[in-house]
Formats: structure tokens, sequence, C-alpha cells
């Protein structure tokens, strides 16, 4: 079965701490995203990615890092730096699809941070 | 820029009642609509989208959504709730023509009355 994975789905760290979060396709989509949500915010963007090797920030990069090694992979890492991390993040995946990319979500990861 | 309101955080209907869930966009440019699904702690599931070439558009569960280009909306509608349709409900707006980042709306939360 195609589809996105993100690990783990429940992930608790201390203030302080870098974590980083896991997502992985094998849908052989170019295109790559993070998101983080909030309740009554809506999904805002992190960071994306519409190629190997590149990345761009997104609407919320402060205190945030990514890589984009392979195709099937872009972790996240929250570091340090992100005043408040505690959050869903949601990872998806794009493809042109009748002219214009549909985008795939994974089931997401909450990150609490204490 | 582009930005998407959504009418309502909450919505309540009772089962077998119309669905109406409001969506106005703002874009510089012809914009392409989408809506999302999302069931707690999963990821997001397209519902429908609009590419411009019907005003009308038809999604996956019953749902449907029409494109008005002079009130700028793009309000989603179901004529008979199901009792499964309780989730939160979000309209997105991307631009396209290689910029493909999609701005969410704040979400709806749909509850389902039995």
């Amino acid at each position: 079965d195609g589809g996105i994975t993100q690990s783990p789905k429940y992930l608790f760290r201390k203030e302080g701490q870098n974590v980083t979060l896991s997502c992985e396709q094998n849908l052989n989509h170019d295109a790559m995203y993070w998101y983080r949500q909030d309740p009554g915010q809506g999904l805002r963007l992190i960071y994306y990615s519409q190629i190997v090797n590149d990345f761009q920030k997104g609407d919320i990069a402060e205190g945030y890092s990514v890589s984009r090694e392979k195709k099937e992979s872009f972790p996240l890492t929250v570091t340090s730096a992100q005043k408040n991390p505690t959050a869903f993040y949601l990872c998806a995946s794009s493809i042109p699809t009748g002219g214009i990319d549909e985008q795939y979500f994974g089931p997401g990861t909450r990150l609490t941070v204490t | 820029a582009q930005s998407v309101t959504q009418l309502g955080s909450h919505v309540s209907v009772s089962e077998g009642a119309l669905v109406l869930l409001r969506c106005n966009y703002s874009s510089s440019v012809p914009p392409y609509l989408f809506w999302y699904v999302q069931y707690p702690n999963q990821g997001l599931q397209l519902l429908l989208k609009y590419t411009s070439a019907a005003t009308l558009v038809k999604g996956i569960n019953g749902f449907e959504a029409e494109f008005k280009k002079s009130e700028t909306s793009f309000h989603l509608t179901k004529p008979s709730a199901h009792m499964s349709d309780a989730a939160e409900y979000f309209c997105a707006v991307s631009e396209g023509f290689g910029n493909e980042k999609l701005t969410f709306g704040t979400g709806t939360r749909l509850t389902i009355i039995p």
C-alpha cells in the first residue's frame, strides 16, 4: 500500500531538548510539506521541499529545521529555540493532478513538551 | 496574498438535515480551492477540489461545493447529514502555477445531533 508514514504517533520531550519527527512516503511524490496544527488555528506551513536537496521556509519556520536527502524522506527537527513546540504535526506530499498539486497527508505526530 | 475565512468554528445539524459549511477566499489570481476532512487524531483527507473545470464540484461521501467568483465563496454542502460526517472540515486555497503552497482556514467542527 502506498502512503505517508509518520512516526511516532505520540512523542513526549522535556523542554530544552531537540526532537526529530519522521516522515516517509512511498508515493514517488517530488514535493513534501510540514504543517503545524493548533486548536482553532488551522494548519500553518513550516517548511516545504519541491525536490531532493532543496527546501524552503514556510510561514512559521523559526525554531524548526529540515533535511531532504532522499525523495522518500523529509524529517523535521523541532529545536529548543521553538518557544511553543507542543502541537500536532502533519506531513504531506504532493504530485500534479489535473494541473494542480494535490496534497496527501500522513496521520500526524502529536508532540508534547513539558 | 491568499487567505481563507471559514465562518463558524462549530456547526451542529440534526441527522438527515442539510449540511452547509461556509468558506470565503481571497486571492490575487484565479484560485484553486480545496475542502479537506479530519477525523480526531488523524491526518487530512481530500473531499473535493475546484480547478476551474466546473463551478459545481462533487466529492466523496456525498459532499459537493460550488465556486462563486462574484461572492468569492466555496461553500461545502451535503443534502442529508449522517452520523459519520462528524469531523473537522478545512477549506484551503492555492494559487498554483508553481506556487503550490496551501493556505488553510481555521476549520469548522461539525457535530451531528441524533
